[in-house]
C-alpha cells in the first residue's frame, strides 16, 4: 500500500462549487504540506502543518483552507471553487530534518482538478 | 528575483552525455538542499539531498555552494530513462522554521 495517499485522484467540478481534497499518510510524519502545480510555475505551497495543532498559510493559501485532523490526515477545502484553481495538487509529509528544517518529502500521487 | 531559481530548460542531450543542472537561491541560512525528481504528470520523488558539501550516488553528483549560493546536479553517462524534469528545494528560513521551496524545475531529455 502506498505510504501517502490522496483522495480523488481526478475531480471536475463547476464555479463556486466547496471542494474537499483529502490526504492520508502512514509514515509516522509530524509534518504534511499541500502544494499546487502549475505548468512552468514548479510546486507552491499552499499550507502546512507541523504537528496536529500547526496550522500555516503557505505562499499562495488565498482561496483555500485545511483541516489537520489527526497526524495522519489533512485536508484541502476549496470554499468556492473558481477556475483558475485548476491545477495538480500534491500532498507531502516529512519529518523533522537538520536544524529544525524538512527532512526527505514523500509525495502523493496528486489530486487533478478541474474547475469549469 | 525568486527565491529558488533553475533554468528551465529543456535541456536536450544524446545519450552518454554528461549534463549539470544549477539552481541558485537567496537565502544563505539554509543547511540542507535537495534534488527531486518528476517524471510527467507523477508525483515528485527524492533524487539526492545535498548538506555539507556534496553528495554523490553512482552516475549523479549533486554540490552546494555557499558562497555563490547555488547547488548543482551533474549527470554523468546519461540514459534515456534520465529524462524527466529536475527540481531542486532549498529550506527557506519563515517565522523561526525552515519551509522546503521548490525551483520550477528543469526539463531534460535524453535522446538516441
Amino acid at each position: 500500500d502506498a505510504d501517502v495517499t490522496q483522495t480523488p485522484r481526478n475531480r471536475i467540478t463547476k464555479t463556486g462549487k466547496r471542494i474537499m481534497l483529502e490526504c492520508s499518510q502512514t509514515k509516522g510524519h509530524d509534518r504534511m504540506y499541500w502544494y499546487r502545480q502549475d505548468p512552468g510555475l514548479g510546486l507552491r505551497l499552499i499550507y502546512y502543518s507541523f504537528d496536529v495543532k500547526d496550522i500555516n498559510k503557505g505562499e499562495i493559501s488565498d482561496g483555500y483552507s485545511v483541516s489537520r485532523q489527526a497526524q495522519a490526515k489533512f485536508s484541502l477545502s476549496l470554499e468556492s471553487a473558481i477556475p483558475n484553481q485548476t491545477a495538480l495538487y500534491f500532498c507531502a509529509t516529512s519529518d523533522r530534518g537538520l536544524a529544525g528544517g524538512p527532512d526527505t518529502q514523500y509525495f502523493g500521487p496528486g489530486t487533478r482538478l478541474t474547475v469549469l | 528575483r525568486k527565491e529558488v531559481e533553475q533554468d528551465p530548460g529543456p535541456f536536450n542531450v544524446p545519450e552518454g552525455a554528461t549534463v549539470a543542472f544549477n539552481c541558485t537561491y537567496s537565502n544563505s541560512a539554509s543547511q540542507s538542499f535537495f534534488w527531486y525528481r518528476q517524471d510527467c504528470r507523477k508525483e515528485p520523488k527524492l533524487l539526492m539531498s545535498v548538506y555539507s558539501s556534496g553528495n554523490e550516488d553512482g552516475r549523479f553528483t549533486a554540490q552546494l555552494n555557499r558562497a555563490s549560493q547555488y547547488i548543482s546536479l551533474l549527470i554523468r553517462d546519461s540514459k534515456l530513462s534520465d529524462s524527466a524534469t529536475y527540481l531542486c528545494v532549498v529550506p527557506l528560513s519563515s517565522g523561526g522554521s525552515y519551509i522546503p521551496t521548490f525551483g520550477r524545475g528543469t526539463s531534460l531529455i535524453v535522446h538516441p
